[in-house]
Formats: structure tokens, C-alpha cells, sequence
């Protein structure tokens, strides 16, 4: 069965480090979305990327990063770890519709992220 | 404004009872409505999408969408103990951006027995 998966599901770093989230899914989907999610505030979209080689920014993305070098993947790298990014990230997939419209977003297990 | 507000919760209901989550947009441009359920401690999940005017139900969930007046609502019958959850409202905003869903700060509902 198709599925989309994260790792690690659970990760602690300090402050300052490099860390970086994987995302892989095998629907084959165009679409891929990291979101991060805080009490209070939903999900709230990071990064996105509608095809190979194709990244975008959302509406958090300060500090972040994402490339997109195949399908199936899109890594999400925190650049210089800090405490605000404490947090419960989510990678999602969709498949790409005519029309102007949106398929529904699969979304992955999640990475529980935890900056000391 | 929020470009995709719910009814603020926690909405508590008897088992039985008929959930009632609504959900507003501020874009009139918006074309796909998307209703996911979380649990706590997962991911979330979808219980229904829909994209034109009127109701659309599957099981004892029902999506209705007005998109005059800007509002998507989701009725679950029959609440069970098991549909306590976090309601999440997800909508596409914007023209050509057409994967990207603007998603509501979510309802949390409790059914009790």
C-alpha cells in the first residue's frame, strides 16, 4: 500500500545544531507540504514543493529548508536549531487536480521535535 | 480576520447527539473544502472534502458548504464516544496556488456517554 512516512518520530537537539526531518512518500504525489503544529495555533505550513526541483515558502519558513531533488522526497532542514522551533511537524502529499481545485493531503505520522 | 476560522470549542455533546462544527472563509475565490479529524497524538486524517454548493454525506457525516456565504459546516449523527477529536477545516485560498490548504486553528470535540 501507499503510505508516507517521517523520520526519526521522535528527536531531541540543542540549540544551534543542524537538524533535518525526512519525509517519503510513495503515492507518487507531485504536491508536498511540511506543516508545524503548536498549541493555539493549527497547522501551519512551512515549506511546499509542486514537483522535482521546485520549493516554495509558506507562511513560517523562517529558519528552514527544504529541496526537492526526486518524487518521493522532501527533506525538511533546520538550519541552526532554537527552542521556538520546538514543535510537532508534519509532512503531507496531494496529488496535483485541474481546474484550480485541491486533492485531499495525505499526512505522514509526524516528528515530535524537541529543542533544549 | 483570520482567513479560516471555526467555532471556538471545546464543544462537549451526549452520546447521540448531533456535532454540529462550522467553519468560515474570507476568501470568495476558495474552491476545495476539506473537513480532517486528529486524534491526540496523530496525524490528521480526512473525513470528508467537498467543492460545490449544497450537502454532501457519507455514513453520519454530512459537509455542507455556502460559498455565498462563505461558511463550511460538518454534522456528525449519532455522536459516538470514539469521535472525540480535534476538527480541522482546510481550505484552498488563493488562484493558482492549487495544492495549498489554509487550515482552521480546529474544534475540539468530546462526545460523552
Amino acid at each position: 500500500d501507499a503510505e508516507i512516512t517521517q523520520s526519526p518520530r521522535h528527536k531531541i537537539t540543542e540549540t544551534g545544531r543542524q537538524v533535518t526531518l525526512a519525509c517519503h512518500q510513495t503515492w507518487n504525489h507531485n504536491n508536498m507540504f511540511w506543516y508545524r503544529q503548536d498549541l493555539g495555533h493549527g497547522l501551519r505550513l512551512i515549506h511546499y514543493s509542486y514537483g522535482v526541483h521546485d520549493t516554495n515558502k509558506g507562511e513560517v519558513s523562517d529558519g528552514y529548508s527544504v529541496s526537492r531533488s526526486n518524487t518521493e522526497d522532501l527533506p525538511l532542514t533546520l538550519e541552526s536549531a532554537a527552542s521556538s522551533q520546538t514543535s510537532v511537524y508534519f509532512c503531507a502529499s496531494s496529488e496535483r487536480l485541474q481546474g484550480g481545485l485541491a486533492d485531499t493531503q495525505y499526512f505522514g505520522p509526524g516528528t515530535r521535535l524537541t529543542v533544549l | 480576520q483570520k482567513e479560516v476560522e471555526q467555532n471556538s470549542g471545546p464543544l462537549s455533546v451526549p452520546e447521540g447527539a448531533i456535532a454540529s462544527l462550522n467553519c468560515t472563509y474570507s476568501d470568495r475565490v476558495s474552491q476545495s473544502f476539506f473537513w480532517y479529524r486528529q486524534y491526540s497524538g496523530k496525524s490528521p486524517e480526512l473525513i470528508m472534502s467537498i467543492y460545490s454548493n449544497g450537502d454532501k454525506e457519507d455514513g453520519r457525516f454530512t459537509a455542507q458548504l455556502n460559498k455565498a456565504s462563505q461558511y463550511v459546516s460538518l454534522l456528525i449523527r449519532d455522536s459516538q464516544p470514539s469521535d472525540s477529536a480535534t476538527y480541522l477545516c482546510a481550505v484552498k485560498t488563493g488562484g493558482t496556488s492549487y495544492g495549498k490548504l489554509t487550515f482552521g486553528q480546529g474544534t475540539i470535540l468530546t462526545v460523552h456517554p
